[in-house]
């Protein structure tokens, strides 16, 4: 069975700091992987997804993703964290060739950014 | 064009009663899914739509929950009848039928509370 792991379930950070954030997957393939955000009162925004090709993946807002087969992960970094990054980050994977297209997630890592 | 959408955007009820969450996807969308967070835990999945047709409810609880898509269109999730366990925020999301893409958009949830 499919899990994702994110260690890391809160993390404070000072503006203008870099950040990463970690997410280890098990799959039995290869999957697809995703990293969403959600922001307070707001539904969850896709940040980047990792299909095939290029493993740096490049997302919105600043972010990027590196996918590490040998190490079943996809951490999310970002050079310099900003206030408004102060949300939650999801991780999840999803399955490739198969039926079953639900998306497995990590427990979330809430981002707090200070001042 | 417009994104996920759920009605009601909260919901208190008592344990016993029902509840009737609706979602409608982005319009074109044959892939539907129900998720769920329950108590700050992971977001689970709950069951996947192709267009009116069930494709997997593996993630559904118990019976009773009940999960319809007329049409095709908009789905409801229905809770009958509700248990304290059964609070916490409840998302939909769609995605295009297309080979090799699983991107999922998702609604802004709705956040279920039984006293």
């Amino acid at each position: 069975a499919q899990s994702v792991t994110q260690p890391d379930i809160h993390i404070t950070v000072s503006e203008g700091a870099s950040l990463e954030l970690r997410c280890n997957y098990s799959y039995g393939a290869t999957p697809y992987l995703f990293w969403y955000v959600q922001s307070p009162g707001q539904g969850l925004q896709l940040l980047l997804k990792y299909f095939s090709g290029d493993t740096l993946v490049q997302g919105i807002k600043g972010f990027e993703a590196e996918f590490k087969r040998s190490q079943s992960s996809f951490n999310l970094r970002k050079p310099s964290v900003h206030w408004s990054d102060a949300a939650e980050y999801f991780c999840a994977v999803g399955g490739i060739g198969t039926g079953r297209r639900a998306l497995t997630f990590g427990s979330g890592t809430r981002l707090q950014v200070q001042p | 064009e417009a994104g996920v959408t759920q009605f009601p955007s909260h919901s208190v009820i008592e344990k016993g009663q029902t509840v009737t969450l609706r979602c409608d996807p982005i319009s074109g969308h044959d892939n539907l899914y129900w998720y769920r967070r329950v108590m700050g835990k992971e977001i689970k999945f709950l069951l996947h739509f192709v267009k009116e047709s069930k494709q997997d409810e593996s993630g559904m609880p118990n019976n009773r929950f009940l999960a319809e898509r007329t049409g095709g269109t908009y789905s409801t999730l229905k809770v009958q009848p509700a248990e304290l366990e059964d609070s916490g925020v409840y998302f939909c999301a769609s995605s295009l039928r297309l080979a090799g893409s699983n991107e999922q958009f998702f609604g802004p949830g709705t956040r279920l509370t039984v006293l």
